[in-house]
């Protein structure tokens, strides 16, 4: 059984700046995984934010930013705002018959 | 613009089946996949499967193999999902989610399995 493992939770100051990280237990993240970033807040539905890799939908903030790094996804948010305060999720494609797993959340804590 | 709009919450008994909905508008239908995705109260998010509108081809995550069948309305730009055999582990909140940098969602149906 594949497992996508995320940070459970992180704290950062507004206006600092914190990576989020996605790691597959099959091996290191790549361009192929087109990994995928969600944004969720209580009793909402989650948002992408950042799709295959690095690319950002038109409400994305700009101090979001999605890369590789060290073999796993990442998602940088800098200068960091109260309303950044959420859940988020990766996402990973694998193709055949596992085809998508979700990561397991982080939770970020603006404080 | 596009929009998803699911079908109203369920309540169903142990051994049911439940099926959701997820009415589309404002793109076409039959040119992209649709996800569907589940969250359990206080729970990540969970993969279920996706089709492709065009020829109805569909794949499920293994864990729901057997038991979740998603199907569409080309006539009606609707998805439907249904998940059978139904126990209390399958209460949360499901969702409906173009492909396409998977947006939009669906407002999300919560299902709930109670005797």
């Amino acid at each position: 059984q594949t497992v996508v493992t995320q940070e459970p939770s992180l704290t950062v100051s507004p206006g600092g700046t914190v990576t989020l990280t996605c790691a597959s237990s099959t091996g290191a993240v790549t361009s192929g995984n087109y990994p995928t970033w969600f944004q969720q807040k209580p009793g909402q539905a989650p948002r992408a934010l950042i799709y295959s890799t690095s690319n950002t939908h038109s409400w994305t903030p700009a101090r979001f930013s999605g890369s590789l790094l060290g073999g796993k996804a990442a998602l940088t948010l800098s200068d960091v705002q109260p309303e950044d305060e959420a859940q988020y999720y990766c996402l990973l494609y694998y193709g055949g018959a596992k085809d998508y797993v979700f990561g397991t959340g982080t939770k970020v804590t603006v404080l | 613009q596009v929009q998803l709009v699911q079908s109203g919450a369920e309540v169903k008994k142990p051994g049911a089946s439940v099926r959701v909905s997820c009415k589309t508008s404002g793109y076409t239908f039959t040119k992209i996949y649709m996800h569907w995705v589940r969250q359990a109260p206080g729970q990540g998010l969970e993969w279920m499967g996706k089709i492709n509108p065009s020829g109805g081809s569909t794949i499920y995550a293994q864990k729901l193999q057997g038991r979740v069948t998603v199907t569409r309305d080309t006539s009606t730009s609707t998805v439907y999902m249904e998940l059978s055999s139904l126990t209390s582990e399958d209460t949360a909140v499901y969702y409906c989610a173009r492909d396409s940098g998977f947006d939009p969602w669906g407002q999300g149906t919560l299902v709930t399995v109670s005797s």
